[in-house]
């Protein structure tokens, strides 16, 4: 069971759009529309953004969205803002009653 | 509003047995359909998922830490347990516990604010 692969760090100005990627293997993120993503910000506790691929829970702006295509899930944020500085991490079901996360990526808003 | 708190050592020896409890406030932990589970960040790298704890007692483990991982809950005490066994510098973390979403152990919709665990003689 082998982390997901995100990108160390991504950037953007306020108000332009990022994606982020997080792939994983046919086990994991191509088998189940199970990936989740977290915002972290140092020193707090994780946020859940989206679950279940796509799905937003109440209250997280509709900035932010998910998608997937084959091995590879995707976290969108639109209309940047300094706030979404933070680090971020995907999560996927990988089967058999476990997860597996990404290494994490780091949003600069410059 | 529900709210967990990591409590444990700050501080265990190699070879020893790390042991963290996570103290759940604002709900019940023995709620039908609540999974819970400990997370772990060490410095500089990712989260990485240690194990859940269903309401009722069942528990899933990373399968590359199960030889030395056991979660434990105390419905009585509104508690759960991390026990993780011979560690050594590579199980300096931070260490997170969380509740997962109802019904579900795909993603986790509270976290504990997280407490460090250093592994070191």
């Amino acid at each position: 069971q082998s982390a997901l692969t995100q990108p160390a760090s991504v950037s953007g100005s306020p108000g332009q759009s990022i994606t982020i990627s997080c792939t994983g293997t046919s086990s994991d993120v191509g088998s189940y529309d199970l990936v989740s993503w977290y915002q972290h910000h140092p020193g707090k506790a994780p946020k859940l953004m989206i679950y279940e691929g796509s799905e937003r829970p109440s209250g997280i702006s509709n900035r932010f969205s998910g998608s997937k295509s084959g091995n590879t899930a995707s976290l969108t944020i639109s209309g940047l803002q300094a706030e979404d500085e933070a680090d971020y991490y995907c999560c996927s079901y990988a089967g058999s009653s476990t997860l597996v996360f990404g290494g994490g990526t780091m949003l600069t808003v410059l | 509003q529900l709210h967990l708190q990591e409590s444990g050592p700050g501080l265990v020896k190699p070879s020893e047995t790390l042991s963290l409890t996570c103290t759940v406030s604002g709900g019940s932990i023995s709620s039908s359909g609540y999974y819970w589970g400990w997370i772990r960040q060490p410095p500089g790298k990712g989260l990485g998922w240690i194990g859940s704890i269903y309401y009722s007692g069942s528990s899933y483990y990373n399968p590359s830490l199960k030889s030395r991982v056991t979660i434990s809950v105390d419905t009585s005490k509104n508690q759960f347990s991390l026990k993780l066994s011979s560690v050594t510098a590579a199980d300096t973390a931070v260490y997170y516990c969380a509740r997962h979403a109802v019904g579900t152990m795909y993603h986790f919709d509270y976290w504990g604010q997280g407490t460090l665990v250093t592994v070191s003689s």
